[in-house]
């Protein structure tokens, strides 16, 4: 069965600060992406990130960043020079790769961590 | 270019009615799933459907049902209605085509509170 945890319920940081949200996850397919969502309070969730499990590079977007770790089973998520707007709560998905094509997985969510960054 | 479209946005009910959900999926999108998102917690997969049948489904009783039309988009039927089916809403529509680089675009929502 799959499983993400997301140790983290709130984090708090003053502006500025960098911080790293935690993510760690569980499957016995050898096959599987790994995302991270934005919910701002609207309630959508926005997409931030995709990553299979044949790939480990780290990537940078801006001031997002993210460490996925195989051997550690885990995708971490770093933001630096936080802002307010970055304010949310943030969610770590995982899910097996669909059988019929890219769009037919389900995703499996962490509880999320509330992230609030105070000016 | 739309993304994906719910209504209504808030919804009260009493228990033991029954409750239809909207969902018109991002233009080009041709899967649409359903997640359950209750307060404090991370949404949960309800079901999916593509080509206007379900395709898989998460652990949710009967009462939960869906449906698709042949313009993709999707309605969520909740029948008999529990004081714990009070929740966030959420609809994702994605493409299923092997090598899509986003997945999901989800909706933001539909509040239901049941009372």
């Amino acid at each position: 069965a799959q499983k993400v945890t997301q140790a983290q319920t709130e984090i708090s940081v003053v502006e500025k600060e960098d911080v790293t949200l935690d993510c760690v996850y569980e499957t016995r397919d050898t096959t599987y992406y790994l995302f991270w969502y934005k919910q701002p309070p609207s309630g959508e969730l926005v997409f931030l990130i995709r990553r299979n499990s044949f790939d480990e590079q780290n990537e940078i977007s801006g001031r997002y960043s993210w460490n996925f770790q195989k051997s550690t089973s885990s995708f971490n998520f770093t933001i630096t020079a936080s802002q307010v707007v970055d304010s949310a709560v943030y969610f770590c998905a995982l899910s097996e790769a669909g059988a019929s094509g890219a769009g037919s997985y389900q995703l499996t969510f962490g509880k999320g961590t509330k992230l609030s960054v105070i000016p | 270019d739309a993304g994906v479209t719910q209504s209504p946005t808030h919804l009260i009910k009493t228990r033991g009615q029954q409750v239809t959900l909207r969902c018109s999926p991002k233009s080009g999108h041709d899967t649409v799933s359903w997640y359950q998102q209750a307060l404090g917690q991370g949404p949960q997969f309800i079901f999916q459907y593509y080509e206007e049948e379900e395709r898989q489904r998460g652990n949710f009783p009967d009462r939960f049902s869906g449906h698709q039309f042949p313009n993709y988009s999707s309605e969520l039927n909740v029948n008999a209605l529990l004081l714990g089916d009070s929740a966030l809403y959420l609809c994702a529509s994605s493409l299923d085509l092997i090598g899509e680089s986003e997945g999901y675009t989800f909706g933001s929502g539909t509040r239901l509170t049941v009372v």
